[in-house]
């Protein structure tokens, strides 16, 4: 079964650099969530999308912005990179109108040196 | 503020016995709890889903009970396994729309000794 995707799996940024990082939810699922988890943290929630609309916003830098598109695909972009930026960000999908559970992608790994 | 506390960081339980980890919550009216598995550098895995006005959820060897007056979740793993052994996160949905956050918990780390 399709599974979420998440790209890349690995990234090294310098500090005050930009990276990107994209998410494919299990195909017609039109809900999407970003976490940042930090090494021994529980995953913090930035912000969700449904329908290409943003829903709620946590704890989400202003450096930090993110968008859904037409395909319902994601991406999380972030500007002037930090060491503490450093973590595991994972993207997790699920179709809108349940309350069911998040299926969750394997993460992306970013380091900032 | 809202506030989710898992009983312990690590818990270390012999074969065979039953685990039971808790999950308390301050400041918060969730309409929905779940219970995930995360193992190292990996996804959390969904488990278990209990809603508020439900006492009490099984799936073969996993239980979870919800006292919303006590405002705290127990899960349970019976006749625990080496297998069993990972970080167990549980999480809570507000509900008043589908995509609100999920708020997870700091995770216990669960440790089954042969």
């Amino acid at each position: 079964a399709a599974g979420v995707i998440q790209s890349p799996r690995h990234l090294i940024k310098e500090k005050r650099e930009t990276a990107t990082l994209k998410c494919y939810p299990i195909p017609r699922h039109d809900t999407v969530y970003w976490y940042q988890q930090g090494p021994g943290q529980d995953p913090q929630f930035l912000i969700s999308f449904y329908e290409k609309m943003q829903s709620d916003k946590g704890s989400i830098p202003d450096r930090f912005s993110a968008q859904q598109f037409s395909d319902y695909h994601s991406e999380l972009n972030m500007s002037s990179l930090e060491l503490g930026d450093s973590a595991l960000y994972f993207c997790a999908s699920r179709q809108g109108a349940s309350t069911g559970e998040l299926f969750f992608g394997e993460g992306s790994r970013l380091t900032v040196l | 503020s809202q506030k989710i506390e898992q009983n312990s960081e690590a818990l270390n339980i012999q074969e065979g016995k039953t685990a039971t980890l808790t999950c308390n919550y301050t400041n918060y009216s969730p309409a929905y709890l779940q219970w995930y598995r995360q193992d190292p550098g990996r996804g959390p895995v969904f488990l278990l889903l209990i809603r508020e006005n439900e006492k009490e959820k099984r799936k073969e060897r996993l239980k979870v009970t919800f006292d919303t007056t006590l405002k705290q979740s127990l899960f349970h793993i019976t006749a625990s396994q080496p297998a069993d052994s990972a970080t167990y996160l549980c999480a809570l949905h507000p509900g008043y729309s589908s995509a609100s956050k999920i708020i997870f918990g700091s995770g216990t780390r669960l440790s089954i000794r042969p």
